[in-house]
């Protein structure tokens, strides 16, 4: 079974507005969660890595101040588009270590932006 | 930059072994390699991972080269369900934070 659920799978929004996407680690800790953005017949492209009780760390490129990352606790991470754009648009992933190591991958959020 | 390299598409017959490759011919003994696939429109699935012996599970198997350059990831009997992008990644096994680089992976069609 899914051991990182994300919410919602998909939204709507319109231009200008705010949406957050929520990430879960189910029945174990993550201190440290991935955000990842994937357009259409493109592979994933990292965003940030989200850091619990602490700041989120960008990857080069990515706006921090648009992608706001809150890792408020062990097994939640959001991320916020703020004044969203329709190229914005796009299919959010997030990701987290499973103890053992391996890492695994939410259902991902479709946002679509108009 | 993703340190593997795949071939951009495969076709296979449904219920023949795939033959994934992938070449990793710059990785450290520290490395492991992993597969991963997504679904059209869904999050990537962990598929099996490996160091430098071939590794076997449910889903898949993986053979790694003895100078560990290069790897195969063999799905026994492939379904329509099988149809993906495959992708195959390396990452250090001292990682502790689960950062991933994803490259452009394999397109797999299994045909009916």
């Amino acid at each position: 079974g899914a051991v990182v659920s994300q919410h919602p799978s998909w939204v709507i929004c319109k231009s200008g507005t705010s949406v957050k996407i929520e990430c879960r680690s189910l029945d174990f800790q993550a201190t440290t969660m991935f955000w990842y953005r994937q357009f259409p017949k493109q592979s994933l492209m990292l965003m940030a890595t989200s850091n619990e009780g602490s700041k989120a760390t960008y990857e080069q490129g990515v706006e921090k101040d648009k992608f706001l990352i809150n890792h408020a606790s062990l097994t939640l991470s959001t991320l916020t588009v703020t004044s969203a754009h329709p190229e914005d648009s796009s299919f959010y992933i997030c990701s987290a270590s499973y103890p053992g190591n391996t890492i695994y991958f939410g259902e991902g959020s479709w946002l679509t932006v108009v | 930059d993703a340190k593997t390299t795949q071939p951009p598409s495969m076709d296979c017959a449904e219920g023949r072994a795939a033959n994934l490759p992938c070449n990793h011919s710059t990785i450290s003994g520290n490395e492991y390699v992993y597969w991963y696939r997504q679904i059209h429109s869904q999050g990537p699935q962990y598929i099996i991972h490996g160091l430098k012996n071939n590794e076997t599970n449910e889903m898949a198997s993986l053979i790694i080269t003895e100078d560990r350059k290069s790897s195969t990831l063999i799905l026994p009997h492939a379904t329509l369900r099988d149809t993906a992008v495959y992708y195959c990644i390396v990452r250090p096994s001292s990682s502790n934070t689960g950062k991933l680089i994803f490259g452009q992976g394999t397109t797999l069609q299994v045909k009916p």
